[in-house]
């Protein structure tokens, strides 16, 4: 089993829509958990980190289930800027990164 | 002013060859970190610094070797290279370990022919 794992999309949606990701991780130890996003040929930005309560920042918001060892990213209203590839991240000093799923929004 | 810097943004090279990708930070950063990218976009971490000490070496061959002459620099080394090496290779750089201060370069692609 992969360390993390995402479904690699692609997800076309029309501007307005509601869109979810998942991801799941293998490590149970693990403490930080982190959304980022990249653009083609970019670097990877942090877009959020994922607290245990849940947390919000504007139209996104991501969740944690430890039970379940997964968690999610939400993405209300979307924005054409918003498509780019988001990646799942596990751990703070050893970082994990999942594959990305890839987003387009369109008009 | 740019945070991360890598040279060369782009790399062609011939199988066999040694080749160094530079990477420099002006944050002020105490740890700095090379990922990479294969095709399939899996970013992994090869290697990380902290105060010129290396942190974290992940299972990479020893044809690759960091060197971090100072704070603000960490380079990265490669011998005879393969196809594999193949990537986008990226120098990041945190304040104290993490994702909330980390910064990252814009990559360097290599090509290996």
């Amino acid at each position: 089993r992969k360390e993390v794992e995402q479904d690699p999309g692609p997800f076309n949606v029309p501007e307005g829509a509601t869109v979810a990701f998942n991801c799941t991780y293998s490590n149970s130890a693990s403490q930080s958990f982190f959304w980022y996003r990249q653009d083609c040929r970019k670097e990877p930005k942090l877009l959020m980190s994922v607290y245990s309560s849940g947390n919000e920042d504007g139209r996104f918001t991501a969740q944690l289930n430890r039970a379940s060892q997964y968690i999610s990213l939400l993405i209300r209203d979307s924005k054409l800027s918003d498509s780019a590839t988001y990646l799942c991240v596990v751990g703070r000093d050893d970082m994990r990164f999942g594959a990305g799923t890839r987003l387009t929004v369109k008009p | 002013d740019t945070a991360v810097s890598q040279t060369p943004k782009y790399l062609v090279t011939q199988m066999g060859n040694d080749k160094s990708i530079k990477c420099e930070q002006n944050l002020g950063h105490d740890t700095m970190y090379w990922y990479k990218q294969d095709s399939k976009k899996f970013l992994k971490i090869m290697f990380s610094y902290n105060n010129k000490e290396l942190i974290i070496n992940e299972t990479v061959p020893n044809r690759f070797s960091p060197k971090s002459p100072d704070k603000a620099h960490l380079n990265l080394h490669i011998n005879s290279l393969e196809l594999g090496d193949s990537a986008v290779y990226f120098c990041a750089s945190s304040l104290a370990g993490g994702p909330e201060t980390q910064y990252f370069g814009p990559g360097t692609r290599l090509l290996v022919l």
